[in-house]
């Protein structure tokens, strides 16, 4: 699987939006962007993936470059409770072993009252 | 509708004894998956289920672990004569191969203490 790069941490106020970033450009034509995230002492949970175009869900926004070499992850309106790590994974579609996850050090995002 | 559930969410042993770690997936998913996190650490993948395919058990570190899947749904990770370095977060996910992605849902985790 492609490597990511991801700012350390990131500050947003709350209700303001929150845009994270990630350098993927080693990806490769099949494979996909996804983003977890893990609050503090709970399992990672499932955001959002992308293959080229952007995506929305009713947790957030992926935003995809045209070149696929990086992307944005977009929170709305962030809450307090959108404080966590934020990974963002570059991954094969089903087959062979990509299966195998594994996270990078990921982006720790402060929501600040 | 539910999501991937573990229990226990604590388990607190003392070295030497066996654990039992149960994963109930999320229904009519049919792979399912073992990782451990370790504190500070990343997603260190242990095993995987597929169907009535042979699992890939090329994670788990040690004889000591293992794990089974009965039915296709429930999943049970044993830890055999526990160590302290088995001190982790152990992370079940499961995921619906139905589709060209297969996305993974993860539990909410057990946090095993080895004293």
């Amino acid at each position: 699987d492609a490597k990511t790069t991801q700012p350390t941490s990131m500050d947003c106020a709350e209700g303001r939006a929150a845009n994270l970033p990630c350098n993927h450009s080693t990806i490769s034509g099949n494979e996909y962007v996804y983003w977890y995230r893990q609050i503090h002492s709970q399992g990672p949970q499932y955001i959002i993936h992308g293959l080229k175009n952007n995506e929305t869900n009713e947790m957030a926004s992926l935003i995809i470059t045209e070149d696929r070499k990086s992307s944005t992850l977009i929170l709305p309106h962030a809450t307090l409770r959108d404080t966590a790590v934020y990974y963002c994974i570059v991954r094969g579609n089903s087959g062979g072993s990509n299966y195998k996850l594994t996270f990078g050090k990921g982006t720790l995002l402060t929501v600040n009252p | 509708g539910a999501g991937v559930s573990q229990s226990p969410s604590n388990k607190v042993t003392e070295k030497g004894k066996d654990v039992e770690l149960r994963c109930d997936p999320i229904s009519g998913h049919t792979a399912l998956y073992w990782y451990r996190q370790s504190l500070g650490q990343g997603l260190e993948f242990l095993i995987y289920f597929q169907g009535n395919s042979a699992p890939d058990k090329s994670g788990l570190p040690s004889d000591r672990f293992s794990a089974e899947r009965t039915g296709g749904s429930v999943s049970t990770l044993t830890i055999q004569r526990t160590q302290q370095e088995d001190s982790a977060v152990y992370l079940c996910a499961s995921s619906s191969t139905s589709g060209r992605t297969d996305t993974q849902y993860f539990g909410p985790g057990t946090r095993l203490t080895v004293l």
